[in-house]
């Protein structure tokens, strides 16, 4: 099974509202990353937290990690039609391969 | 800067073919690359790890046979789907790390993907 797993798997919002996602997963981690796919595109690298950091910031992205429950949420705050997309969390524990959970197909309606 | 370009970006083939799909890295040397396969609606399954100069490391449950990966230099890895069946038709997507091989748990860079189609 995926080592992430995300909540919603769908999510539909009006713009400006703000869009929260969760990831869940089961082993110790180095670090947990974020990616966005459009639909029938490669994935692009959000946001990396790693697992000393419980909270970070980049723009409109805000990430938290809490390691005792081995969870992770993305916030898109003022979310505009444009970030209509899928969303990925990724897990990278020892060695090099990340992991990635199910996805959270993410609406903003205009 | 980190730059992934593949090629091509979809490709209609008939049952029994065989298909390439390539993988550059344009500003940067990737000495791993990874090659990945995603249904529609799910998430993106590890199919191997492409190494340049050395054999590809396949995941479980991976078809060596089937899924041939060359790594023949530094921004060049490429999938070639032999014999393809209509339950190969899938989205495959490439990605590296900058740089290459990187810290373990680098952030990817991604190719657009290819959606391959066997009738």
């Amino acid at each position: 099974s995926q080592q992430g797993e995300e909540d919603p798997q769908a999510l539909s919002i009006q713009e400006g509202e703000n869009a929260t996602m969760n990831c869940s997963y089961k082993t110790s981690i180095n670090n947990l990353q974020w990616y966005r796919q459009n639909s029938g595109r490669g994935l692009v690298h959000l946001i990396l937290i790693r697992s000393n950091e419980r909270e970070k910031h980049s723009g409109r992205l805000r990430v938290t990690l809490d390691t005792s429950k081995k969870s992770s949420s993305l916030l898109i705050t003022a979310s505009r039609a444009a970030d209509t997309a899928s969303y990925f969390c990724a897990t990278a524990s020892s060695g090099s391969r990340l992991t990635f959970g199910e996805g959270t197909q993410l609406t903003v309606n205009p | 800067g980190a730059v992934v370009s593949q090629h091509p970006s979809w490709v209609i083939c008939k049952s029994g073919t065989s298909v390439k799909i390539e993988c550059r890295s344009l500003d940067f040397q990737a000495t791993t690359m990874f090659w990945y396969r995603q249904f529609p609606k799910q998430s993106l399954m590890l199919m191997a790890t492409s190494n340049e100069g050395s054999k590809a490391t396949y995941e479980q449950g991976v078809e060596k046979d089937k899924f041939l990966i060359n790594h023949a230099s530094l921004t060049l890895s490429t999938l070639t789907v032999t014999s393809a069946h209509p339950e190969d038709s899938s989205f495959y997507i490439c990605s590296a790390s900058n740089p290459s091989p990187g810290p373990p748990g680098r952030p990817l860079h991604f190719g657009n993907g290819t959606r391959l189609t066997v009738t």
